[in-house]
């Protein structure tokens, strides 16, 4: 079956430019997850939803940054006003159940200019 | 929060080579993932491992709960086994994954 997809791929913005990045989990999955990875470094953790609900933002990293996922499907991660240091690989992750194995898709890219 | 560590960092081995990967927690975790980046840069989930011993073909993996580590064994490595590998786990009730830094597996021809 489908696996967790998200779009676009690869951004490029302009340092100032908001930029919303979607993630599409896999069918049915209750949890879903957002990780920023930089360049050599493990993914870390951003937020994380049980169907609609934001149970855990504690690792945004200021209020630039926000999550949606209205009908506990697709999420939504928005960007406001971006600043170089926010380039980096964005992952979603979505797992069946609570405490499941997660599964990641193929990242978004974020280059900020 | 809790702590992960990798070891070795980088790894360069010929192909048909064996190999270990240890990840080490600082505290407790519920369940514990390995993960391999590849090239491109995609996450492939490996194994899901809270305890005990899995094996998949060439890959195999042991987690010992109770001591907070887990090994990642590699036989006979191929190409196309380079990439970063990562062990992550969850605390103990929480639901986001903490990552180690990784170990590079470089196997050459």
């Amino acid at each position: 079956g489908a696996g967790v997809s998200q779009s676009p791929r690869y951004k490029v913005t302009k340092r100032g430019q908001d930029v919303a990045l979607r993630c599409d989990p896999i069918s049915g999955h209750v949890s879903l997850y957002w990780y920023r990875q930089a360049l050599g470094q493990g993914p870390e953790f951003l937020t994380y939803f049980n169907y609609e609900a934001q149970q855990d933002k504690s690792g945004l990293p200021n209020d630039r940054f926000s999550a949606e996922r209205p009908e506990g499907s697709i999420s939504t991660l928005t960007i406001q006003r971006t600043e170089q240091r926010d380039s980096a690989m964005y992952r979603c992750a979505s797992s069946p159940t609570g405490d499941g194995e997660q599964y990641f898709g193929p990242g978004t890219r974020l280059t900020v200019t | 929060g809790i702590q992960v560590e990798q070891s070795p960092p980088d790894l360069i081995l010929q192909e048909g080579a064996n190999s270990t990967l240890r990840c080490n927690f600082s505290d407790s975790v519920n369940n514990l993932q390995w993960f391999h980046q590849n090239p491109w840069g995609q996450l492939i989930n490996l194994f899901y491992i809270p305890s005990g011993t899995k094996q998949n073909g060439r890959l195999s993996a042991t987690t010992v709960a109770t001591e907070r580590y887990s090994l990642l064994y590699i036989s006979s490595s191929q190409t196309t086994d380079s990439g970063v590998y990562f062990c992550a786990g969850p605390t103990e009730g929480a639901q986001k994954l903490v990552f180690g830094q990784g170990t590079r597996l470089t196997i050459n021809p």
